[in-house]
């Protein structure tokens, strides 16, 4: 059983298109994130959810847009996709009455040529 | 704020040679700390966290709040233990979510 699950794994896109990575949780936890990792291997937090609702936005372009439709699913859309967007994107979800200890998807690798 | 920083971004041991690697942190409250372990194209995965204070693949890390630091250590490296090591800082913002901040990551390397 996959706790917390991303797909695609892999993607490969054109400049400009828009996308969707999608992210869903069978832990029942609250809150769920999304993780930018960069081609040196950064690690930085763009959106947290808790229970559906926005908890932290940390200065992303507006062309990134979460959704949560439940607090089992945590989405990404990227309009107009820039050279700049390739990465890898993690989705992680956690539950706060237990600590920041966070669960991770396998990351999908996003290519934009 | 809150601030992790790993000063090394590779490290490279012979197997069976003692292994740290460094994490700092900066943050006004009291910090709970994890190290996170990513080996190649898979996902992160928790190795401990300083709450527990338990040792997790031979690894050990202990929290000095008076040097704001938590090092990961292993007194004998082995060659599985090779992959993209992350120390990350969690504090309590907005209520009931909690907010990781990762260091830069360290990539330790055990050769043979």
């Amino acid at each position: 059983d996959t706790a917390v699950s991303q797909t695609p794994k892999y993607l490969v896109t054109q400049m400009g298109n828009d996308k969707s990575i999608k992210c869903e949780q069978n832990l029942g936890h609250d809150t769920m994130y999304w993780y930018k990792q960069d081609s040196k291997k950064f690690l930085k937090i763009m959106f947290s959810y808790n229970n559906k609702e926005l908890i932290i936005n940390e200065t992303v372009p507006n062309r990134f847009s979460p959704k949560s439709p439940d607090k089992a699913h945590l989405n990404l859309h990227i309009n107009s996709l820039e050279l700049g967007d390739s990465a890898v994107y993690f989705c992680a979800s956690s539950q706060p009455s237990r600590g920041a200890e966070a669960f991770f998807g396998q990351g999908t690798r996003l290519t934009v040529v | 704020a809150q601030r992790v920083t790993q000063p090394e971004k590779l490290l490279s041991v012979f197997k069976g040679a003692p292994v740290e690697l460094k994490c700092n942190y900066s943050y006004s409250g009291s910090p709970e700390l994890f190290w996170y372990v990513q080996y190649s194209r898979q996902r992160l995965q928790l190795l401990l966290r300083h709450i527990s204070r338990e040792s997790i693949k031979g690894f050990t890390a202990d929290l000095n709040k008076g040097e704001t630091s938590f090092h990961l250590k292993k007194p004998f490296a082995q060659e599985e233990d090779s992959a993209m090591y992350y120390c990350a800082l969690s504090g309590l913002r907005g209520g009931s979510n909690y907010k990781l901040t990762f260091g830069k990551g360290t990539l330790l390397t055990v050769n043979p």
